[in-house]
């Protein structure tokens, strides 16, 4: 049973920098899945954010891509996510999670509110 | 990407039957087999109900079925019980390799 767990400060500035860190354990960073980032904003639906393999390629949803980097640490089973430039819109909890055309697999999430 | 259209909320009595719809384009539900929905609890992760299309994962109940037509594919509840009141989300893979989500519904059981 592969377990998820998300660190990283639950306040940010904004236009400061969102960084989280997605340790996995029961499965391998270096396994063939795909290693994804979800967010929802408080009261509303889920955005897709991206994800990342084993080798370091990613996909990025078309509307982030300009400030987000997705990054993966296979020495110490991890992945991460960063996002540039953020604003109170950014406000969401974030999911890591582990995919294979689907996400099979779900943190259970973490608040970041931007916020001066 | 857009997300695909859901209907904002839908409701049935226990015992009835509920479909839920998720209308995408040519180049996300109707390109491929991989449709999934998510069902998700208040408060929690969400949970996958329904993968490429109609498979069920383990675990999951069988009164949940999933189909798809053209750009549309739906979710089926047989039997609706309490519990499964909750909010539910499809998702597909698209022609650009990303993944989108539909905007989400919510199931009230009467």
């Amino acid at each position: 049973q592969v377990q998820l767990q998300e660190s990283g400060p639950g306040l940010v500035k904004p236009s400061g920098t969102l960084s989280l860190t997605c340790g996995v354990s029961g499965d391998s960073i270096s396994s063939s899945n795909w290693w994804s980032w979800v967010r929802q904003p408080p009261g509303k639906g889920l955005e897709w954010i991206g994800e990342v393999n084993h080798s370091g390629s990613t996909t990025y949803n078309p509307s982030l891509k300009s400030r987000v980097t997705m990054l993966v640490d296979k020495s110490k089973n991890q992945f991460s996510l960063i996002l540039r430039s953020v604003t109170a819109a950014d406000t969401a909890v974030y999911y890591c999670a582990r995919a294979r055309g689907y996400i099979y697999d779900w943190s259970q999430g973490t608040l970041v509110t931007v916020s001066s | 990407q857009s997300a695909l259209t859901q209907p904002a909320s839908v409701s049935g009595s226990p015992g009835q039957s509920i479909t839920i719809s998720c209308t995408g384009t040519s180049s996300d539900v109707g390109a491929y087999n991989y449709v999934s929905w998510y069902q998700q609890q208040p408060g929690k992760a969400p949970k996958v109900i329904i993968h490429d299309v109609t498979n069920r994962p383990s675990g999951i109940s069988h009164r949940f079925s999933g189909s798809k037509s053209g750009n549309t594919a739906s979710l089926t509840i047989s039997g609706l019980q309490a519990e499964d009141e909750a909010d539910y989300y499809c998702s597909s893979y698209t022609r650009s390799t990303t993944l989108v989500f539909g905007g989400g519904t919510r199931l009230t059981v009467l």
